[in-house]
């Protein structure tokens, strides 16, 4: 069954680093996003991407962050400069461009821990 | 989206059916139940969603009320791997759009052997 990956699993940055997390969606699929969840919090959603470019984003995507499809498979989360505070697991998610079902279908996850 | 209240935790026994509450008194008429479960700090899982009728897949069923006001999951034997923090989320449906899912708390269900 296809599925979404993430690259790295975990990855340690010190603060004020840029990093870029990576996802590979599932191959059909036209929607992609990024959430977050802070250990023991909510997962929460930071934005969502379509036809490349910003679908919808939440108030937790700021300028500090961006999104891109480089490629025909690879989907991105850059963070500019890193704070203690966006360690995090982020999890990418996609879903087909179909009227008949709008399941997210969520990756493994990358941990990040800022130091 | 329509807030959802959920049970914090709950424990059911190994081979035993599993029924996880939902409230969502405030749903509105074109506003979906849709159930996804988070297994460990895994990414979270569709299971299931409806929006009037009761549904059931390979996984679950979805048990609405008639009001819509509340929902219930049912895990029909649960085994040891559906222990899980599982999330109700009401919202409209959106296929073929972008809408981010906001997950709340959800209910941590602990399967006892």
């Amino acid at each position: 069954e296809p599925e979404v990956t993430q690259t790295p699993s975990h990855q340690v940055t010190q603060m004020g680093q840029e990093v870029i997390l990576r996802c590979v969606p599932i191959s059909n699929h036209l929607y992609f996003y990024w959430y977050r969840q802070i250990l023991g919090q909510k997962v929460e959603f930071l934005v969502s991407f379509y036809n490349n470019e910003i679908s919808e984003k939440s108030e937790i995507f700021d300028d500090q962050f961006s999104v891109e499809r480089p490629d025909g498979s690879n989907f991105t989360l850059k963070i500019r400069s890193t704070k203690l505070e966006d360690s995090a697991m982020y999890f990418c998610a996609s879903s087909p461009d179909s009227v008949r079902t709008d399941t997210q279908y969520f990756g493994p996850g990358t941990r990040l821990t800022v130091l | 989206d329509a807030k959802t209240t959920q049970p914090p935790s709950m424990d059911c026994a190994e081979g035993r059916a599993a029924n996880l509450p939902c409230n969502h008194s405030t749903i509105s008429g074109n506003e979906y139940v849709y159930w996804y479960r988070q297994i460990h700090s895994q990414g979270p899982q569709y299971i299931i969603h409806g929006l009037k009728n009761n549904e059931t897949n390979e996984m679950a069923s979805l048990i609405i009320t008639e009001d819509r006001k509340s929902s219930t999951l049912i895990l029909p034997h649960a085994t040891l791997r559906d222990t899980a923090v599982y999330y109700c989320i009401v919202r409209l449906y959106s296929g073929g759009g972008a809408d981010g899912l906001t997950f709340g708390k959800g209910t941590h269900l602990i399967i006892q052997p």
